[in-house]
């Protein structure tokens, strides 16, 4: 079956030090793949998102993430994280030509001022 | 611009009773989704609609039903609630790109 695998459940971090949250994901044909994140209180928001091409995205905020086809994997990076980055980040696989979309256990991030 | 409006944003229900979560989303999406979210757990699929008149079945849809009799709406309805329907309920809308969801702004849902 498919899954999505989140590497850590809990992260903290002080300002400025760069962020590295890790999604593998098992499903052998075409994926999009997408980063989501949910500030306290709120909805899930699109952070970033692959589809083909080039397999480093940026997304906002300063995101970006690497696609490495060959280790099925899809990791968050941010060079100097913020306060206000504080909240829950969500690794999301949708399978080209399906129509679910399977999300990861989510990585609670605290960045300490 | 509203997007997809869910209502209510919380409700307390007692065991055994029913209720409707609303969804609707003004963007003429085809695709619509109820997830439920736990801690630690992500979200999990419970329904999704590929259009009107179509529904099917996620990961975890027992104890629940849904309808799309409409593009713009799609409810969810809990039958005889239990504590293990205690949760927060996503509804999202898609245009049809796998994965690339737009979420309301969830109903936190609480059976005593």
């Amino acid at each position: 079956a498919q899954s999505v695998s989140q590497h850590n459940h809990h992260v903290i971090l002080s300002e400025a030090a760069s962020l590295e949250l890790g999604c593998n994901y098992s499903y052998g044909g075409t994926v999009n793949l997408f980063w989501y994140v949910q500030y306290p209180g709120q909805h899930l928001q699109l952070l970033l998102k692959y589809f083909s091409g080039d397999p480093l995205v940026k997304g906002i905020k300063g995101f970006e993430a690497e696609f490495i086809k060959s280790k099925f994997s899809f990791n968050l990076r941010k060079p100097s994280v913020q306060w206000s980055d504080t909240a829950e980040y969500f690794c999301a696989v949708g399978r080209s030509g399906g129509f679910k979309t399977i999300f990861g256990a989510g990585t609670r991030l605290f960045v300490k001022a | 611009n509203a997007g997809v409006t869910q209502t209510p944003k919380f409700r307390i229900l007692k065991i055994g009773q029913s209720m409707t979560l609303q969804c609707t989303q003004d963007m003429n999406h085809n695709y619509m989704y109820w997830y439920r979210q736990d801690p630690g757990m992500g979200l999990k699929l419970i329904y999704y609609s590929v259009g009107a008149g179509i529904t099917d079945k996620g990961e975890v849809p027992n104890g629940y039903n849904v309808s799309r009799s409409t593009t713009e709406d799609f409810p969810l309805r809990l039958e005889l609630a239990a504590p293990s329907q205690t949760s927060v309920y996503f509804c999202a809308s898609s245009y049809g790109v796998p994965g690339e969801l737009f979420f309301g702004e969830g109903s936190r849902l609480t059976v005593l």
